[in-house]
């Protein structure tokens, strides 16, 4: 089975500096997508960033990027100049490239809750 | 460009009733998802739709079942409703089924049953 951890279920951060949010994942899969989710408090879930795994070169958005680790199952985000809009659920999610019965659907982590303090 | 959007927003049902939600894609989107989102289990996916035709379900009973329609907009149905089914009901779009399309939520409808 396919499956996608998050090891941290809450995490703070003070305004400006730098955070990191962990995620591991378990797949015999070759190919696939990763990507990391926002959900604020108003509950709409955003995309921040995403992942091909074929790339070895992390994938980069502003404030935030990643640091994949394909031997090792590993797919963190880092958030740089953390802003107070950034509080948030941050879901870590997975979608393999197969065309067997997991076709389409995201594999979610259970988020990590992010808090950026004044 | 309008993003997904899910109607109700929030739904209260009771026991044993059905309950109906709906969501419209982003325009050119044709794929559709269903997530349920309970309180303690993180993301379920539930079922997903691709011009029309469902391709794919989750773990869930047959009581949750939908639709798609030819302008692909999607309702999902919740037969006998169980107090467990009290979630948040997450609708997300994409520009086909392959899998290389990232998928994009609507804000979600909120059921809670009595």
């Amino acid at each position: 089975a396919q499956t996608v951890t998050q090891s941290q279920p809450e995490m703070s951060v003070q305004e400006a500096e730098t955070v990191t949010l962990s995620c591991t994942y378990d797949t015999s899969e070759s190919n696939y997508y990763l990507f990391w989710y926002k959900q604020p408090p108003s509950r709409q879930m955003i995309l921040v960033i995403r992942q091909e795994a074929y790339k070895q070169q992390n994938a980069t958005e502003n404030r935030f990027s990643v640091n994949f680790q394909k031997a090792a199952k590993s797919f963190s985000l880092k958030i740089s100049d953390s802003q107070l809009g950034d509080t948030a659920m941050y879901f870590c999610a997975f979608k393999p490239l197969n065309y067997g019965g997991s076709q389409g659907n995201l594999i979610f982590g259970k988020g990590t809750k992010l808090s950026v303090k004044p | 460009e309008a993003g997904v959007t899910q109607s109700p927003t929030h739904l209260i049902k009771t026991r044993g009733q059905q309950a109906t939600l709906r969501c419209s894609p982003i325009s050119g989107h044709t794929s559709v998802y269903w997530y349920q989102q309970a309180l303690g289990l993180g993301l379920q996916f539930l079922l997903w739709y691709d011009e029309g035709e469902e391709r794919n379900r989750g773990n869930f009973p047959p009581r949750f079942s939908g639709r798609q329609f030819p302008n692909y907009s999607s309702e999902l149905n919740v037969n006998a409703l169980e107090l467990e089914d009290s979630a948040l009901y997450l609708c997300a779009s994409s520009l086909a089924g392959i899998v290389t399309d990232t998928q994009y939520f609507g804000p979600g409808t909120r059921l809670t049953v009595l």
